[in-house]
């Protein structure tokens, strides 16, 4: 059963740093990896998606990286903005192709 | 745009009387998925449709049924709710074909269920 951590679970930064957040799978025979975003009260906005072929995706301040071996994800947010404050969620496929597991979620709030 | 809504955006029920939620969406996705969301925890898988395929999550309380009259459709019924099912429900949807190494998930924003 593939389960997925994601560390840590609340983190809270400065406005204009620099942030690493985490996500660990462990069952690597994955085939891509979602990030999500969740502002409170609202559904999840899809941010980026890394197909296993690919080692890294990037949108504009966002990139993700996936490391299927060693069953890691790290999202990578450059010059953070309090709009960024919100929970970021990662996903991986799970018991068939077409269904994913949630990662646990790490809340960031960016303090301006 | 195309996206995916949710009907409606908040429900208040009476415990024990059925309730329906709604999705529908403009994607023209052939997979339809319902998630519960409890507060600070991550969506729970209750059951998704491929194409008119209805795949059933084994832990999903036989109280909570779906239905998809058609593509663009589902509605989630939850016959007899209880003060437990108060939740956030998501439906997503996503593209997939045979061999296919998968699509994003598009989700809408949800709805949130009160039971009294």
């Amino acid at each position: 059963k593939q389960e997925v951590t994601q560390i840590p679970a609340a983190l809270s930064v400065p406005e204009g740093e620099n942030l690493v957040l985490n996500c660990s799978f462990t069952d690597s025979a994955i085939y891509n990896l979602q990030w999500f975003r969740q502002d409170p009260g609202k559904g999840l906005t899809s941010l980026l998606l890394i197909q296993s072929s690919q080692r890294e995706q990037t949108s504009g301040r966002l990139n993700a990286s996936l490391d299927k071996s060693s069953g890691r994800s790290t999202l990578y947010i450059a010059a953070s903005q309090p709009g960024d404050s919100a929970t970021y969620l990662c996903a991986v496929p799970s018991g068939g192709y077409q269904k994913v597991t949630f990662g646990t979620g790490t809340k960031l709030q960016v303090i301006p | 745009d195309a996206m995916v809504i949710q009907n409606p955006r908040y429900q208040v029920t009476q415990f024990g009387k059925p309730v329906t939620l709604s999705c529908s969406q403009t994607l023209n996705h052939n997979v339809m998925y319902w998630y519960q969301q409890k507060s600070s925890q991550a969506p729970k898988l209750l059951f998704h449709y491929y194409d008119k395929d209805f795949n059933n999550e084994a832990d999903t309380p036989d109280n909570f049924q779906s239905r998809r009259p058609n593509t663009s459709f589902c509605f989630l019924d939850i016959r007899s709710p209880g003060l437990g099912d108060a939740a956030m429900y998501l439906c997503a949807t996503s593209t997939f074909g045979k061999g296919g190494s998968g699509q994003p998930q598009h989700f809408g924003d949800g709805t949130r269920l009160s039971i009294l």
